[in-house]
């Protein structure tokens, strides 16, 4: 089965800042992948996927962004954090070839924005 | 679709009683459904899977079923432990579709 590597696991950022969250996968190959978003008591909001290196999909309009640039690693960014942006952030991985939607979670990077 | 802004919906059962969590979702040529377990800090867990072929599915004290119907997907969870205590979410995906599309999630807690 897969592995979902996620890091750093907790970040505590002021306003303004950078963001840089790390994706990576093991077990599989041409994977499909995606970042979701989790507030705190709510549920998963879809950020981005991506089927394929330097292929990124966007869900929602905000100021991240996604980039693949390797098959197994999808990372999450940010040139300035607002405060909205805190949350818990998972990464989440799918076999291409895949005939079920089931995906694999990493264990998340809880960001808080102050 | 999804629900992402509103607070998780409670289900609180006696430990050892049968759990019932319910979904309905909206997308009609969805054919894919899936149950996830989240944990405190943890990411989801998958649980048990169902196509739309099929109107039910058991797995280990754990069961689906899926009404087409009326949209509608419930999980069923027998003789509820402590250890069950968590943040359910369905979701669903549709044929030749990239993603799932998650439900709000049903935190369920144990009484002792």
């Amino acid at each position: 089965s897969q592995t979902i590597h996620q890091w750093p696991a907790t970040l505590v950022q002021p306003v303004g800042s950078p963001l840089s969250l790390e994706c990576t996968v093991e077990g599989t190959s041409n994977p499909n992948l995606y970042w979701y978003r989790q507030a705190a008591g709510r549920g998963l909001q879809l950020l981005f996927y991506s089927v394929g290196i330097g292929q990124i999909s966007s869900e929602v309009p905000q100021n991240l962004s996604a980039s693949r640039p390797q098959d197994r690693q999808f990372i999450l960014s940010s040139k300035k954090l607002l405060l909205s942006d805190s949350g818990f952030y998972l990464c989440a991985s799918r076999r291409e070839w895949a005939n079920t939607g089931e995906l694999f979670f990493g264990e998340g990077s809880r960001l808080t924005v102050l | 679709g999804e629900s992402v802004g509103l607070h998780l919906p409670t289900l609180s059962v006696q430990e050892g009683d049968n759990s019932i969590i319910n979904c309905a979702y909206s997308n009609s040529a969805s054919d894919y459904f899936i149950w996830y377990k989240q944990e405190s800090g943890k990411g989801p867990q998958f649980i048990i899977d169902i196509r739309s072929n099929m109107d039910k599915r058991q797995g280990q004290r754990v069961t689906v079923l899926l009404n087409k119907t009326v949209k509608h997907l419930s999980l069923q969870i027998a003789a509820t432990q402590p250890g069950d205590s968590a943040v359910y979410f369905c979701a669903e995906k549709a044929q030749g579709a990239q993603k799932l599309v998650f439900g709000q999630g049903t935190r369920l807690t144990i009484n002792p």
